[in-house]
């Protein structure tokens, strides 16, 4: 089965500065999806951004992006020029290419803080 | 355009009480899922609907959990006798029949007192 490793459970930045969220993963698959999410007090989940893993470069979405390192199982997420808005719990997803069913399987989550 | 949403918001319940959790999936979108996010933790998989397909219900926790999606569309989620470690927030999430993402509704924080 497919597991998901976040392993910084709180971090912090000043607001401007960037910062980088760790996360692992365990599959046996070659084909997948990799997603951050952000679930702001509000409890709604927005992606953040995505990452085919047959694609070797690296996703990058405004001011965030990944690096990929397929062999090492590692997607982490780089926040730069941090905003207070962004304060959040960030969650590393997975999901596995082929098949119906699709369902993420998700880390435990960072929770990131942004000080002013 | 309107997003998934979920009702209540917020659910506190006597421990041995039934509840039911609704979700309205984006129109259009034909899979659904039904999440179980515990404090401190990431989200659980519990269920998906795809289409006029039967549902996924591996994720399941217990036999006092069910769900059914009336007319492809609107889902409840239903918890029968509730206990204590049943207190979570659950989250639906919906797409399209062919896309990757996920789109979440804002979830019902469910109390077990």
């Amino acid at each position: 089965a497919q597991t998901v490793t976040q392993s910084q459970p709180e971090m912090s930045v000043q607001e401007a500065e960037t910062v980088t969220l760790s996360c692992t993963y365990d599959t046996s698959e070659s084909d997948y999806y990799l997603f951050w999410y952000k679930q702001p007090p509000s409890r709604q989940m927005i992606l953040v951004i995505r990452q085919e893993a047959y694609k070797q470069q690296n996703a990058t979405e405004n001011r965030f992006s990944v690096n990929f390192q397929k062999a090492a199982k590692s997607f982490s997420l780089k926040i730069s020029d941090s905003q207070l808005g962004e304060a959040a719990m960030y969650f590393c997803a997975y999901r596995n290419l082929g098949g119906s069913q699709g369902n993420l399987i998700f880390g435990k989550g960072t929770k990131l803080s942004v000080k002013p | 355009g309107a997003g998934v949403s979920q009702s209540p918001s917020n659910k506190v319940t006597e421990k041995g009480k039934d509840v039911e959790l609704r979700c309205d999936p984006i129109s259009g979108h034909t899979a659904l899922y039904w999440y179980r996010q515990s404090l401190g933790q990431g989200l659980e998989f519990l269920i998906y609907f795809q289409g006029n397909s039967a549902p996924d219900k591996s994720g399941l926790p217990s036999d006092r959990f069910s769900a059914e999606r009336t007319g492809g569309s609107v889902s409840t989620l239903t918890i029968q006798r509730t206990q204590q470690e049943d207190s979570a927030v659950y989250l639906c999430a919906s797409r399209t029949g062919v896309s990757y993402e996920q789109y979440f509704g804002p979830g019902t924080r469910l109390t077990v007192t």
